[in-house]
C-alpha cells in the first residue's frame, strides 16, 4: 500500500496567492482528516470527513481556509488568500470511521512569504 | 470536548536511561489511546494504541505505554533509550467517532 499521499511537499508562496494541497487517503478507509503543525500550536486538527462528508470543520482558522473531497480517494485543502502566518506543515491523515488508527502522510510544508 | 495533557516538553537523557513521558486526558466515557512518534523532518507514525483489554500495551521498538483509568493516564515507557529514539513523542485520545486530539509532543532527546 503506497499510504497517504500528499502534494506538493513543499510550497512556497506570496502573500495573496491562493495555495491547494491535496491528498490521496489510503484506499479503502472512509475517514480523511487535515491536520495543521506549528511550533507555536502544535497539531491542531482542522476538519475531517467520513464517508466524504465534513464531520466537523470548528478547527478552520477562518474563511479563507476551505476543504473538500469530491470522492473517496482525493481531497483539497485550499487557502485565499493566503497570509505568512499560514506557514506551516499540513498533514492529511486517513483511517477507518470508528476509532481506529490514523496513517499520516508525509505533509506538505507550507511557506507564505 | 477531549483534551490532552503532555507535561514535559522537552527531554534530554544520555543512551540506556529509562525513559517515562507523562500523558494526562480529560473525558469521562470511553477513550481510545495512542501515542505516535515524529522523527525530525518525517510524519507522524504509530508506537502504540490502547481501545480495550490489557491496559498495559506493548508498541514497537521496545516502547510500552500503561492506561491507568483512576487517573485519566497513558504514559509511555522503554526501560532503556537509544540514539535513535530522539523523536518528537505526541500523545493522542479519540472518543466516540471524533478524529484523534493530539498533546503539545514531547521533544526526546538522548545524548550518545
Amino acid at each position: 500500500d503506497a499510504g497517504v499521499i500528499q502534494s506538493p511537499r513543499h510550497e512556497v508562496t506570496e502573500m495573496g496567492q491562493e495555495v491547494t494541497l491535496r491528498c490521496k487517503p489510503i484506499s479503502g478507509h472512509n475517514s480523511l482528516f487535515w491536520y495543521r503543525q506549528t511550533m507555536m500550536r502544535g497539531l491542531e486538527l482542522l476538519i475531517y470527513f467520513n464517508n466524504n462528508v465534513p464531520i466537523d470543520d470548528s478547527g478552520m482558522p477562518e474563511d479563507r481556509f476551505s476543504a473538500k473531497m469530491p470522492n473517496a480517494s482525493f481531497s483539497t485543502l485550499k487557502i485565499q488568500p493566503s497570509e505568512p502566518r499560514d506557514s506551516a506543515v499540513y498533514f492529511c491523515a486517513s483511517s477507518l470511521i470508528g476509532n481506529t488508527e490514523a496513517f499520516f502522510g508525509q505533509g506538505t510544508r507550507l511557506t507564505v512569504v | 470536548a477531549q483534551s490532552v495533557s503532555q507535561h514535559n516538553h522537552h527531554v534530554i537523557l544520555s543512551e540506556a536511561a529509562s525513559l517515562e513521558l507523562g500523558c494526562n486526558y480529560s473525558y469521562g466515557g470511553t477513550v481510545n489511546l495512542f501515542w505516535y512518534v515524529q522523527y525530525p523532518g518525517q510524519h507522524l507514525q504509530l508506537l502504540l494504541k490502547y481501545f480495550s483489554g490489557d491496559p498495559l500495551v506493548k508498541g514497537i521498538k521496545g516502547f510500552e505505554a500503561e492506561f491507568i483509568k483512576s487517573k485519566f493516564s497513558f504514559n509511555l515507557r522503554k526501560p532503556s533509550v537509544q540514539w535513535s529514539d530522539t523523536a518528537e513523542y505526541f500523545c493522542a485520545v479519540s472518543t466516540g467517532r471524533r478524529a484523534l486530539t493530539f498533546g503539545s509532543g514531547t521533544r526526546l532527546q538522548v545524548q550518545p
